[in-house]
């Protein structure tokens, strides 16, 4: 069975102070791992997707990178702006068309 | 260009009653999956249809059926409602059933008294 585990599950920074989320995950066979942005009261938001190790993908002020075991979103210089939860997902070989999310990583940026 | 709508947005049922949810996608998809989001958790996959079968599901009871309709439109219907079905419940879309980009809807707040 797919696992995503995310972590801290919450995160306060200041507005500037650089930082990094963690997603580590266990699946058979990876298809992609994807990066999801969910404002409260809003469903996720697509950011990226990542599909072999060593791959990064940017925008604007993250970054986000995968190895075999785990994956990490860079969040350089925040603002208050990017305050939201951070959902990481995974698509398997054995589990068809479906994503399996970790519980998310609530960011908070204080001016 | 409209993204995918849902309604209704909120919903307020009681134990052991049926509830209905639709779902539009995006312009141009015509792929509609469906999840459910418990407060401070991720959302799971409840089941994806495609071509108006459902093509896969996840790890939910019968109770929760859907179906969908030759405009691509979708509903998901939960019978014999329980305290725990209380959630946000999310559709998303995409083009063609293997396409991992999906675009959400802002989803159905379902609360179960």
């Amino acid at each position: 069975e797919d696992q995503v585990t995310q972590s801290p599950e919450a995160l306060r920074l200041q507005e500037g102070e650089s930082s990094s989320l963690n997603c580590s995950y266990t699946v058979s066979g990876l298809r992609g791992l994807f990066w999801y942005r969910q404002d409260p009261g809003k469903g996720p938001e697509f950011l990226f997707t990542l599909y072999s190790a060593g791959e990064e993908k940017e925008k604007e002020r993250l970054k986000a990178t995968l190895t075999k075991k785990e994956s990490f979103l860079h969040i350089t210089a925040p603002k208050p702006e990017d305050s939201a939860t951070y959902l990481c997902a995974v698509q398997s070989n054995n589990a068809g068309n479906m994503l399996t999310f970790g519980g998310g990583t609530r960011l908070m940026v204080k001016p | 260009d409209a993204g995918v709508t849902q309604s209704p947005t909120h919903l307020i049922k009681t134990r052991g009653q049926q509830v209905t949810l639709r779902c539009s996608p995006k312009s141009g998809h015509d792929t509609v999956s469906w999840y459910q989001q418990a407060l401070g958790q991720g959302p799971q996959f409840i089941f994806q249809y495609y071509e108006e079968e459902e093509r896969q599901r996840g790890n939910f009871p019968d109770r929760f059926s859907g179906h969908q309709f030759p405009n691509y439109s979708s509903e998901l219907n939960v019978n014999a409602l329980l305290l725990g079905d209380s959630a946000l419940y999310l559709c998303a879309s995409s083009f063609g059933a293997g396409n991992e980009k999906l675009f959400f809807g802002s989803g159905t707040q379902l609360s179960v008294l």
